[in-house]
């Protein structure tokens, strides 16, 4: 099974920083993967998918990049709705695994 | 606009059973594979189970291998998993999820589309 790690756990920045994620996969996973954007009692909100593309109505300050093992995530310039956790997502192949996360907060 | 519902989420004894439901509106449901996707409280998200859009073929996590059963009825846009043998470590809220890619054939992309979650809780 691919395990995917996320880090650092917890991102701390303020309103217009810019924040960088990252995700790495134990194997190769091409560019099957997603992010995915949580706010506290709310689903997960899909951001990016195929490592790059902004899902719809995504802002332009969320990008992805990378492929194979290493990935990131960049918020351009934090907005207040912006804190929350971030989840990466590889679907190479089955199973579907999430990284564990990391905590975007002020 | 794409809707899903999860029900039947409730308190169970350990060992007991327990049905979910999921239902669909807002995109045509037979065209697209589903997922369950669970997070236990305070935790990270875990990836259950899929069923391709035809419900002809199923994926699930090793830790609900032979325990769990993901169906569908697309005559009614309905998901739904039977969960048996529930264990504590089962309790979590648990996510219907649409696939982001519509194919006949495969399946296993991002997730586009989440319900709000429906409550396990397996407990005695």
């Amino acid at each position: 099974e691919i395990v995917m790690t996320q880090s650092p756990a917890t991102l701390s920045v303020s309103p217009g920083e810019r924040a960088t994620l990252s995700c790495r996969a134990s194997q190769s996973v091409s560019s099957n993967l997603a992010w995915y954007q949580q706010k506290p009692g709310q689903a997960p909100r899909l951001l990016i998918y195929d490592a790059s593309t902004r899902a719809t109505d995504i802002p332009a300050r969320f990008s992805g990049s990378g492929s194979g093992t290493e990935f990131t995530l960049t918020i351009s310039s934090l907005q207040s709705e912006d804190f929350a956790v971030y989840y990466c997502q590889k679907y190479y192949n089955w199973p579907l695994t999430f990284g564990g996360g990391t905590k975007v907060e002020i | 606009e794409v809707q899903l519902l999860e029900s039947g989420g409730d308190l169970v004894q350990p060992g007991g059973s327990l049905r979910l439901s999921c239902a669909a509106s807002g995109f045509t449901f037979s065209n697209y594979a589903m997922n369950w996707v669970r997070q236990a409280p305070g935790k990270g998200l875990e990836w259950v189970s899929a069923i391709i859009g035809s419900g002809g073929s199923t994926q699930y996590a090793d830790s609900v291998k032979g325990r769990f059963t993901i169906s569908r009825d697309n005559s009614k846009n309905t998901l739904y998993l039977e969960m048996n043998s529930l264990r504590p470590e089962d309790t979590a809220v648990y996510y219907c999820a649409k696939d982001h890619k519509a194919s006949g054939y495969t399946y296993g992309y991002s997730l586009d589309y989440w319900g709000q979650g429906t409550l396990v809780t397996v407990s005695s």
